[in-house]
């Protein structure tokens, strides 16, 4: 059974920085194309950033570009997402999800940024 | 980038009756469009890819269609679990991988 599971959400000040992580299991993690979903409370979901099986392909949303880094550790069957200058807009629940179309979610983890 | 718009914003039906969703996108994605419902507090699922697949384990009540820029999601017969929110999503335009805003239905 395909699992993933998010942590390392929480509140956060303005300008900060954040890692969140997902870790894979009962699937070929080195096999697969990774990504990252938000959903703001109440709000619909933005894809915010993929990463192919080797690394070699990386793709972020425009709006989140030269802020977020996405990285993986196929030795560790883990999903990074690297978050600089955390703005109030970037509090949502952070979703990894596999493949492309997205066959699995986590079930998410919240940042929440805020004074 | 594509956009995607999805309508209508609400759909309130009663459960038994046929749901009609559409989505159109800004430019042509192919057939690269998949369908997921979301329930409140949990993530969401897929259940439609390449416009027409359905996903493991989904009911032959939901069926996908179109290609191009217009498509549609049907649920033949609604049932309690479906009143949901549904997003569409296209993979036509690699790593830019955007969704719908999304089509709320709930029951009258």
């Amino acid at each position: 059974e395909v699992q993933l599971v998010e942590s390392g959400g929480g509140l956060v000040q303005p300008g900060r920085s954040l890692r969140l992580s997902c870790e894979a299991s009962g699937f070929s993690f080195n096999d697969y194309t990774m990504h990252w979903v938000r959903q703001a409370p109440g709000k619909g979901l933005e894809w915010v950033s993929g990463i192919s099986w080797n690394s070699g392909s990386i793709g972020y949303a425009d709006s989140v570009k030269g802020r977020f880094i996405i990285s993986r550790d196929n030795a560790k069957n883990s999903l990074y997402l690297h978050i600089n200058s955390l703005k109030v807009e970037d509090t949502a629940f952070y979703y990894c999800a596999k493949d492309i179309p997205l066959d699995s979610w986590g079930q998410g983890t919240l940042v929440t940024v805020s004074s | 980038e594509i956009v995607l718009t999805q309508s209508p914003a609400t759909l309130s039906l009663s459960p038994g009756e046929r749901a009609t969703l559409s989505c159109r996108a800004s430019r042509s994605v192919n057939d690269y469009l998949a369908w997921y419902q979301q329930k409140p507090g949990q993530a969401p699922r897929l259940l439609i890819y390449d416009a027409s697949n359905r996903a493991t384990g989904i009911p032959a009540r939901f069926s996908g269609s179109g290609s191009g820029t217009d498509f549609t999601l049907t649920i033949s017969n609604l049932e309690p679990e479906d009143f949901a929110v549904y997003y569409c999503q296209q993979r036509s335009d690699w790593f830019k991988f955007t969704f719908g805003p999304g089509t709320k239905v709930d029951i009258k």
